[in-house]
């Protein structure tokens, strides 16, 4: 069983306001890393999917970090806004060019207006 | 990207009842998956399925509890039996992209009583 972890599990900000959270993972047998957007009474919706050391992933005021070799990635969003708010979900394929994902548990962001 | 459906959208079940639900997808994916999200858990793989054969259930999940069926490469059933209160949780189906992503249905919010 794979070790994918976030944190922090719940976050609250004003609205406006940046923010950043961690997804870490095993460095070895990296193949790539996903993020996903999980807002209530919704489907999870694909973010990134990130698979080079250093890669750098932007969609609007979101973006993320990737660091293999240490077993990180960082999901920020800049100037947060009460839309942005949703579970956020980190995945790691087991294996290259395979299908099965450990999920992390989620960073639940709330931006209050 | 695919567009997938899932039904019902939820339920709710009296202990010792089966429920099926149905994933449908737009276009053709290459895999499919079923997922669960206990309260207060993240996302936990429940099998893969496989069009025209058995699925791949992961650890923990059995056949006779969670029946799969994928009769070609855009359907797919889940099958609750046997149900109970431990039972209560979304179910989501997924279809996986080109790109490893997966794209999620809107998940079956399911109550057993």
């Amino acid at each position: 069983i794979l070790n994918v972890e976030q944190s922090p599990q719940s976050l609250h900000v004003q609205e406006g306001d940046s923010t950043n959270f961690t997804c870490s993972f095993p460095s070895s047998n990296f193949y790539a890393l996903h993020w996903y957007r999980w807002e209530t009474a919704k489907s999870p919706e694909a973010l990134f999917v990130m698979t080079l050391n250093g890669d750098e992933k932007k969609k609007g005021r979101i973006s993320a970090t990737l660091n293999t070799k240490e077993g990180y990635s960082y999901l920020y969003i800049k100037g947060s806004q009460p839309e942005d708010s949703a579970t956020y979900l980190c995945a790691f394929p087991e294996s290259g060019g395979y299908q099965k994902v450990t999920f992390g548990t989620g960073t639940k962001l709330q931006v209050i207006p | 990207s695919a567009v997938i459906s899932q039904k019902p959208s939820r339920d709710i079940c009296q202990r010792g009842t089966s429920l099926t639900i149905q994933c449908q997808v737009d276009s053709q994916v290459t895999m499919m998956f079923w997922y669960r999200q206990q309260p207060g858990q993240s996302l936990t793989l429940i099998a893969t399925a496989n069009q025209g054969s058995e699925a791949t259930y992961e650890s923990g999940f059995v056949i006779d509890k969670f029946p799969i069926s994928r009769p070609n490469l855009t359907f797919s059933t889940l099958t609750v039996s046997n149900m109970s209160p431990e039972d209560s949780s979304i179910y989501l189906c997924s279809g996986q992209g080109t790109t490893y992503e997966q794209y999620f249905g809107p998940g079956t919010r399911l109550t057993v009583t």
